[in-house]
């Protein structure tokens, strides 16, 4: 089955303790993303990865980290995670020109 | 700068009542409408793609439309099972790709038994 598999999907931690939130996908696409939503900010954009080795920033790329040194595998690492990053997270990824197929989400809270 | 507008944020109907979902964007040179839907805790599930002016595209209750500055999801005799958050997303600048997307907020639609 096509999927787009995030891990953990709930978590709960603290200010300043590294965390990594892993997905993989099994459809062998180019592009992968890291998404976050927020009440009355809808989706934004983290960053994307357009193949292995290469990503871009999107729209609110700071206090995030990413890595592609595997095209199924896109984590989104949390350095020294802030309050202000509790929000749900999503993971996606396309073929090139074609829609993205997005993973369940994982919920973050920082305290 | 490159924007996607969602109208209305929210809209009930009752089962069987029609209605439209309008998504107004502004993009250098549109590569792509995609429209999906959002089930409460669950990711978007993708619908539709349109990429030029009086394309359409169906699905069941579904429609969806495309002029140059917006695009109409129509639904017709929806039922509570629609009832869901509807996305709309555009690739961002000139890029020839969709590495980079641009969501409006979403339309929250209840429907009433």
């Amino acid at each position: 089955e096509a999927q787009v598999t995030q891990n953990p999907r709930y978590l709960i931690t603290v200010t300043g303790k590294k965390l990594t939130v892993t997905c993989s996908q099994n459809m062998n696409h180019e592009y992968m993303s890291w998404y976050r939503q927020d009440p009355g900010l809808g989706l934004r954009q983290i960053y994307y990865s357009m193949n292995v080795e290469v990503t871009d920033k999107g729209d609110v790329p700071e206090g995030y980290k990413v890595s592609r040194k595997e095209k199924r595998n896109f984590p989104l690492i949390l350095e020294s995670p802030s309050p202000n990053q509790t929000s749900l997270y999503f993971c996606a990824s396309s073929a090139k020109g074609k829609p993205q197929h997005f993973g369940d989400g994982t919920r973050l809270s920082i305290l | 700068e490159d924007q996607v507008t969602q109208s209305p944020e929210a809209l009930r109907l009752q089962e069987g009542e029609s209605s439209s979902l309008n998504c107004s964007y502004t993009v250098s040179g549109l590569r792509g409408l995609f429209w999906y839907r959002q089930d409460p805790g669950k990711g978007p599930e993708f619908l539709f793609t349109l990429y030029s002016a009086g394309e359409e595209k169906e699905k069941e209750r579904l429609k969806a439309t495309l002029t140059k500055k917006e695009s109409f999801l129509h639904i017709t005799a929806p039922k509570p099972e629609d009832s869901a958050t509807y996305l709309c997303a555009v690739p961002a600048g000139s890029s020839s790709n969709t590495g980079k997307l641009i969501f409006g907020q979403g339309t929250t639609l209840q429907v009433k038994p």
